[in-house]
C-alpha cells in the first residue's frame, strides 16, 4: 500500500459538511483510494473507494485530484454519530489485508 | 441482513491459558480475515481464508496462534498459552470475493484481556 498522510484530528459542527483530506503522493496507477471509519468500540466500517473519478454513495463523497496525489472525503451533513476515526488507504486490487495508519479523529460538535 | 458476528464479545483469561475466538461471516462471503488491534493502534493482519485455497498465515505473530475455517463459513482463532502482549481486540472481516476492489465487512470484535 502507498503511504498516506492525514491530519491527526478535526472538528466539525453538526449539520455542516465535514471535509477530510488525505495525501497519497506516491500512489501507483493500480492503487485505489479507500476510506474506512471506526467508531469507538466498534469494528471498522467501509465508507467508499475510488480510482480516478469522483465517487458518491449514501454515506459520503470522494473527491480525487487529477494527479491522484490527494483526495478528500466529504460527509455532506455531519451528525454526532459520525464522530469516529477516519482512515484513508491506498490499496492495490490484489492486496488482501487492510493496513490502517493513524487516521483522523473527527469530532462532530453539537 | 445479518452482518459479521463474533463471540465472545469480551474474554478475560489468565496468562498461559488457551482461548478460542469465533467468527461467523456474512453468508455467501468467500473471503475471511482475522486482524487484531491493540489499544490506540492500527490494524494488524493475522490470517486470510479464501474458499478452499490454503490460508495466508503470513501475519500470525507466533506458532501459538492458529485458525481454522470449517465448511467455508465459521472460523475459529485459537491462541495457546496466552501472554499479556496478546491482549487486544480481535477483529474478523469477510468480503464477497478475494479482496479485489471489494470492501471488507467487519464484526464488532472480541476484546481479549490476558491477566
Amino acid at each position: 500500500d502507498a503511504k498516506t498522510t492525514q491530519p491527526t484530528s478535526m472538528d466539525c459542527a453538526e449539520g455542516r459538511a465535514a471535509n477530510l483530506p488525505c495525501n497519497h503522493s506516491t500512489i501507483s496507477g493500480n492503487e485505489y483510494v479507500y476510506w474506512y471509519r471506526q467508531i469507538h468500540s466498534q469494528g471498522p466500517q467501509y465508507i467508499i473507494h475510488g480510482l480516478k473519478n469522483n465517487e458518491t454513495n449514501e454515506m459520503a463523497s470522494l473527491i480525487i485530484t487529477e494527479d491522484r496525489k490527494s483526495s478528500t472525503l466529504i460527509l455532506p451533513h455531519a451528525t454526532l454519530r459520525d464522530t469516529a476515526v477516519y482512515y484513508c488507504i491506498a490499496r492495490s486490487g490484489s492486496a488482501r489485508q487492510l493496513t490502517f495508519g493513524s487516521g483522523t479523529q473527527l469530532t462532530v460538535l453539537p | 441482513g445479518a452482518g459479521v458476528s463474533q463471540s465472545p464479545s469480551n474474554k478475560v483469561t489468565e496468562k498461559g491459558k488457551d482461548v478460542e475466538l469465533r467468527c461467523d461471516p456474512i453468508s455467501g462471503h468467500t473471503a475471511l480475515y482475522w486482524y487484531r488491534q491493540s489499544l490506540g493502534q492500527g490494524l494488524e493482519f493475522l490470517i486470510y481464508f479464501q474458499g478452499n485455497s490454503a490460508p495466508d498465515k503470513s501475519g500470525l505473530p507466533s506458532d501459538r496462534f492458529s485458525a481454522e475455517r470449517t465448511g467455508g463459513s465459521v472460523s475459529t482463532l485459537t491462541i495457546q498459552r496466552t501472554q499479556q502482549e496478546d491482549s487486544a481486540v480481535y477483529l474478523c472481516a469477510s468480503s464477497p470475493i478475494a479482496g479485489d476492489y471489494n470492501e471488507q465487512f467487519f464484526g464488532p470484535g472480541t476484546r481479549l484481556t490476558v491477566l
